[in-house]
């Protein structure tokens, strides 16, 4: 049962556009949280890592927040890129087990 | 080498057939891990190894699946009497010492059972 929820499962924007990805968890106990990103062909590569006392954590125009009262992170992608076009999936962490959202694809078009 | 590598990329079997997925972790890196990950789904959790032990056999979906580590470095995982539903990208990631830290993924295998 998958414990990491994200959405939209996918989107599409213009580039230099804006977008804001959703992650919700229900996983206990909670150790961290990372976003990573999947370009196709290619595994998974972390983006951002968030304890439970972070609430925002940027890498470049990357943005993720953490509210772990609600158990909800978003990330925001800024002056998003052709290069951006990916996979990006919300991981929560318990311990060594990780639990993975099913990603949402985003594909950014001149 | 400078990150994880996975052998092969691309691999066709036929129904019933074993087949081998080979990995090589980051240099220097204790934890290695084997995730599946299916068409539209999250990766899914197969195996968790510390040295050449493994901890946490839980994911393991059947007992044709198995999976092994020799001299702390490269692991192997086994499919026997591959079916259908085996098919999938199969993603193997190390990390350095402790499993909460950042886990570096390999390119993954794509394995097609016809």
């Amino acid at each position: 049962k998958n414990q990491v929820e994200q959405s939209p499962q996918s989107l599409i924007i213009l580039e230099g556009k804006n977008c804001t990805l959703q992650c919700n968890y229900t996983v206990s106990p909670f150790s961290n949280l990372r976003w990573y990103k999947q370009d196709t062909g290619r595994g998974p590569v972390s983006l951002t890592i968030m304890t439970f006392s972070e609430n925002t954590k940027s890498n470049g125009r990357y943005t993720a927040t953490l509210d772990a009262d609600t158990k909800q992170s978003s990330l925001h992608i800024t002056a998003s890129q052709l290069s951006d076009s990916a996979s990006y999936i919300c991981v929560v962490s318990a311990g060594y087990k990780l639990s993975f959202g099913a990603g949402t694809t985003v594909t950014v078009r001149a | 080498g400078a990150g994880v590598s996975q052998s092969p990329s691309n691999k066709v079997t036929e129904k019933g057939k074993d087949v081998e997925l080979r990995c090589d972790p980051i240099s220097g890196h204790t934890a290695l891990y084997w995730y599946r990950q299916s068409l539209g789904q999250g990766l899914e959790f197969l195996i968790y190894f510390q040295g050449n032990s493994a901890p946490d056999k839980s994911g393991l979906p059947s007992d044709r699946f198995s999976a092994e580590r020799t001299g702390g470095s490269v692991s192997t995982l086994t499919i026997q009497r591959t079916q259908q539903e085996d098919s999938a990208v199969y993603l193997c990631a190390s990390s350095l010492r402790a499993p909460g830290e950042t886990q570096y993924f390999g390119p993954g295998t794509r394995l097609l059972v016809l």
